[in-house]
């Protein structure tokens, strides 16, 4: 079982729709967990953290489900620039930021 | 906040050179760098672990002799891809831990990346 896996997507969705992303870690000492987001070419830019249950900033919000070992991202009230790819981090072998493979949201008009 | 400075921000060179890529922190001590490497659709591989005053940790699969890295202050990381092949075109992203963020050690700024193609 890979460290990080999420689903590539594309998640193809209408402006204002809500929309949600799993994340699943097989690390299950993981403490802290990281929603980051990737334009096309460009690097990577912390979107959210989480810690214990959850965060919640605006539109965005993140739970984490120890149970289960998953994190998943609620975005709701989609905009056309939240288009990108959404990147979970988890701590790995050695506490070493692994990451999913990404999911790629496109938000339409 | 934290702020990474990376460079070149892209490269064309030709096959057999070495190229260099900087990567620095500007207002916090970065002990620790890491090195991805992200080839198109594909997410970012960690390539190796650079700390400071220490030779760095590769992962795997990535040929220390190729891909050189130097972490000779607290403020800079360099990644040297040596010898360069057409099969090294990727994208290169260094980032940094910032124990002074939210979130502590764990919270990664990252660079703006390095675009290496190798012609």
């Amino acid at each position: 079982r890979k460290e990080v896996e999420q689903d590539p997507g594309p998640f193809n969705v209408p402006e204002g729709a809500t929309v949600a992303f799993n994340c699943t870690y097989s690390n299950s000492a993981s403490q802290s967990f990281f929603w980051y987001r990737q334009d096309c070419r460009k690097e990577p830019k912390l979107l959210m953290s989480v810690y214990s249950s959850g965060n919640e900033d605006g539109r965005f919000t993140a739970q984490l489900n120890r149970a289960s070992q998953y994190i998943s991202l609620l975005i709701r009230d989609s905009k056309l620039s939240d288009s990108a790819t959404y990147l979970c981090v988890a701590p790995g072998g050695s506490y070493i930021p692994t990451f999913g493979r990404g999911t790629s949201l496109i938000v339409h008009p | 906040g934290a702020v990474v400075s990376q460079h070149p921000s892209w490269v064309i060179c030709k096959s057999g050179t070495s190229v260099k890529i900087e990567c620095r922190s500007l207002d916090f001590q970065a002990t620790t760098m890491f090195w991805y490497r992200q080839f198109p659709k594909q997410s970012l591989m960690l390539m190796a672990t650079s700390n400071e005053g220490s030779k760095a940790t590769y992962e795997q699969g990535v040929e220390k002799d190729k891909f050189l890295i130097n972490h000779a202050s607290l403020t800079l990381s360099t990644l040297t891809v040596t010898s360069a092949h057409p099969e090294d075109s990727s994208f290169y992203i260094c980032s940094a831990r910032d124990p002074g963020q939210l979130g502590g050690a764990n919270v990664l700024t990252f660079g703006a990346g390095s675009r290496l193609t190798v012609l």
